[in-house]
């Protein structure tokens, strides 16, 4: 069966210190990957996806990046947080057909 | 138009209730849809897929109406458990979900 890992769970970080935070799924190949934030009580926000090795579309310009390294690998990064980065950090999983998306355990960014 | 619109609540309804909630989508070309939960600071995770008319499971029916463009989630005889934020997305791939409506059942 397919699982996905996600971690850290909690994060606190200075503001200008960079991050890494990493995601990796199991049991499947070639699969869509996601990176969503959710602020405190509002909605999911994408912010990268990936179809491929190496193949990264960016919805939100900001200091965050994403790399995939690997077919079942997704990290997103940044060189200096920002205070208002800041929330729930959520990596996602989809086959290519038209099935549903199966979301990671999360991590929660503080950035003081 | 938002791609995406759902009344964020939230809705306090007794136990045992019906309740129904309703999301607009803009996209004309979206042939699946989707129904998530998610309880406080956790992951959403998939209730139900829509890929025609409508799918049923146990005490949740969703429907999709493609002429105006909203697919509706119905609960029956709401449980405590049912509390939660109900979060939709159309399309193949997960660009847009909605914020969510948040449900809460009191006893």
């Amino acid at each position: 069966s397919q699982t996905i890992h996600q971690w850290p769970a909690t994060l606190v970080q200075p503001v200008g210190s960079p991050l890494s935070l990493e995601c990796t799924v199991e049991g499947t190949s070639n699969p869509n990957l996601y990176w969503y934030r959710q602020a405190a009580g509002r909605g999911l926000q994408l912010l990268f996806y990936s179809v491929g090795i190496g193949q990264i579309s960016s919805e939100v310009p900001q200091n965050l990046s994403a790399s995939r390294p690997q077919d079942r690998q997704f990290i997103l990064s940044s060189k200096k947080l920002l205070l208002s980065d800041s929330g729930f950090y959520l990596c996602a999983w989809s086959s290519a057909g038209d099935g549903g998306y199966t979301f990671g355990s999360g991590t929660r960014l503080t950035v003081v | 138009r938002k791609e995406v619109e759902q009344d964020p609540g939230p809705f306090n309804v007794p136990e045992g209730a019906t309740v129904a909630f309703n999301c607009t989508y803009s996209n004309s070309a979206s042939q699946s849809f989707f129904w998530y939960r998610q309880d406080c600071r956790k992951e959403p995770k998939l209730l139900m897929s829509v890929y025609s008319s409508g799918n049923e499971d146990g005490r949740f029916t969703a429907q999709l109406n493609r002429a105006s463009q909203y697919i509706s989630l119905l609960i029956r005889d709401s449980k405590l458990s049912d509390s939660a934020t109900y979060l939709c997305v159309p399309g193949r791939r997960a660009l847009t979900f909605g914020s969510g409506t948040r449900l809460q059942v009191q006893p």
